[in-house]
């Protein structure tokens, strides 16, 4: 049972290079979350998913594209890197329509940028 | 965006020693209140999901409070042990559809 799961874990970029990062969950969750942790500022959100096809803006969008082809996949892209994206990100998935359910985190992938 | 304060940021506690903190949401169009147990190099953990006022939720020494007329709820660690040396994060969304918004988070730390 594997949850979400994020790859890669960890990745060292230098400053201009593009990446993306893979969230994928065997859940059959309609709700899918990037967020991005900061020493003091807790979780921020970057863009969410409500379904497949559709993605929205979250708190701090700016820098990064998401795309939510299969429902099980939320990917996370970073154009053009800049040493202000060096974070750890974290993926969420969560089921439609049940109000007492949490999210479920992935393990994070830690990204520096250099 | 709504905004969700825990307070306190970090907290030193000695073993066995009870405690408790706060996270303070906007109560107006309230929907749901989450609290998360997160650990360092792991991912956050869901502890409880709250949504009427009066509200108590319990998980072996873990328990929480809501109150959503004056937007707040507290967690109490009962008896606190080394391994509940974590943040706590809390979050709220005041729609079913909209994201949760999270606080910055309670640290804390049980000195054996």
């Amino acid at each position: 049972n594997a949850g979400v799961t994020q790859t890669p874990k960890f990745r060292v970029l230098k400053t201009g290079q593009s990446m993306t990062l893979l969230c994928a969950q065997d859940m059959n969750h309609e709700y899918m979350y990037w967020y991005r942790q900061d020493p003091g500022m807790g979780l921020r959100l970057i863009h969410y998913s409500v379904g497949e096809g559709t993605t929205a803006k979250g708190e701090v969008p700016d820098g990064y594209n998401v795309s939510r082809l299969k429902k099980q996949n939320f990917l996370l892209g970073l154009e053009s890197a800049a040493p202000s994206q060096t974070s750890v990100y974290f993926c969420a998935s969560k089921t439609h329509g049940q109000v007492l359910q949490p999210q479920h985190f992935g393990d994070g992938t830690r990204l520096s940028i250099l | 965006i709504l905004n969700v304060e825990q307070s306190p940021q970090s907290l030193h506690v000695q073993e066995g020693d009870s405690t408790n903190f706060t996270c303070s949401f906007p109560s107006s169009n309230f929907y749901a209140l989450h609290w998360y147990r997160w650990e360092t190099a792991k991912s956050p953990e869901a502890l409880f999901v709250m949504t009427l006022n009066g509200d108590e939720k319990k998980k072996g020494r873990i328990s929480a409070t809501l109150n959503t007329k004056e937007g707040y709820s507290y967690l109490y660690i009962k008896g606190s042990q080394p391994e509940d040396s974590a943040t706590y994060l809390c979050a709220s969304r005041n729609s079913g559809n909209t994201p949760l918004v999270f606080g910055k988070g309670t640290r804390l730390s049980v000195i054996a």
